[in-house]
């Protein structure tokens, strides 16, 4: 099987721009679709992207999601960062039988 | 509205059995799977496994193969996770999620708002 591998936390000042990667270790990134997912402290989680750049209505186009196969990774970059933007960002895709695997999360801070 | 429904926070001790449960509504409850994901105390999300409630093919992580059970009851739109014989270290939140309609790897599209499952002796 393979990991996900995020960046514990990241931050960042409002009005910015912040980019959180999320490395496939083994395989390739691009063989399934990457999902991107946001928990806020206390609730359950949402979906930001999903199919590696799709935004499910209501999400914001401040919010998208690319992957880059040479370095084997997905990212998601939020623009014009607002404090409601500070949450916990889960990657998430499959292998190779059908099973999903996570991300270890990202921290965001807007400070 | 798509609504997902989990039961309420348990209280067990090791050894115990439980079954939670996730309501399906506002959507055809059995053309979509349904998936369970644990979060353990300040944890990450584990992806544990999915159902499809039209015939109940169930599809389990390996790492939580053998350790609970998936379940649905169509006739009620519900799905179950269930454990035979809990520990202190299934306490987690534990949250059900449907699946998008591009099959078994889709995305997590409506999540239910979580169960709490705390194992205590």
């Amino acid at each position: 099987n393979f990991m996900l591998t995020q960046p514990h936390s990241v931050s960042e000042s409002p009005g910015k721009t912040v980019t959180i990667s999320c490395t496939r270790s083994s395989g390739s990134i691009a063989s399934n679709y990457v999902q991107w997912y946001q928990q806020r402290p206390g609730s359950a989680p949402t979906t930001v992207i999903y199919e590696d750049n799709q935004r499910p209505s209501g999400v914001p186009d401040r919010f998208s999601g690319s992957i880059d196969s040479s370095s084997n990774s997905a990212s998601l970059t939020i623009s014009g960062l607002k404090t409601e933007d500070e949450a916990d960002y889960y990657c998430q895709s499959y292998d190779s039988s059908n099973h999903g695997v996570f991300g270890g999360g990202t921290k965001l801070t807007v400070l | 509205e798509v609504q997902l429904v989990q039961s309420g926070a348990e209280v067990k001790k090791p050894g115990e059995s439980l079954k939670i449960s996730c309501k399906g509504s506002g959507y055809s409850f059995t053309s979509y799977w349904i998936g369970w994901v644990r979060q353990m105390p300040g944890k990450g999300l584990e992806w544990m496994g999915i159902i499809y409630p039209g015939d109940s093919d169930t599809r389990y992580s390996p790492s939580f193969q053998g350790q609970v059970t998936i379940s649905a009851d169509k006739s009620i739109s519900t799905a179950y996770l269930q454990w035979s014989s809990l520990k202190a270290s299934d306490t987690a939140m534990y949250y059900c999620a449907r699946l998008s309609g591009l099959g078994l790897t889709g995305h997590f599209d409506y999540w239910g708002q979580g169960t709490l499952v705390t194992v205590s002796s």
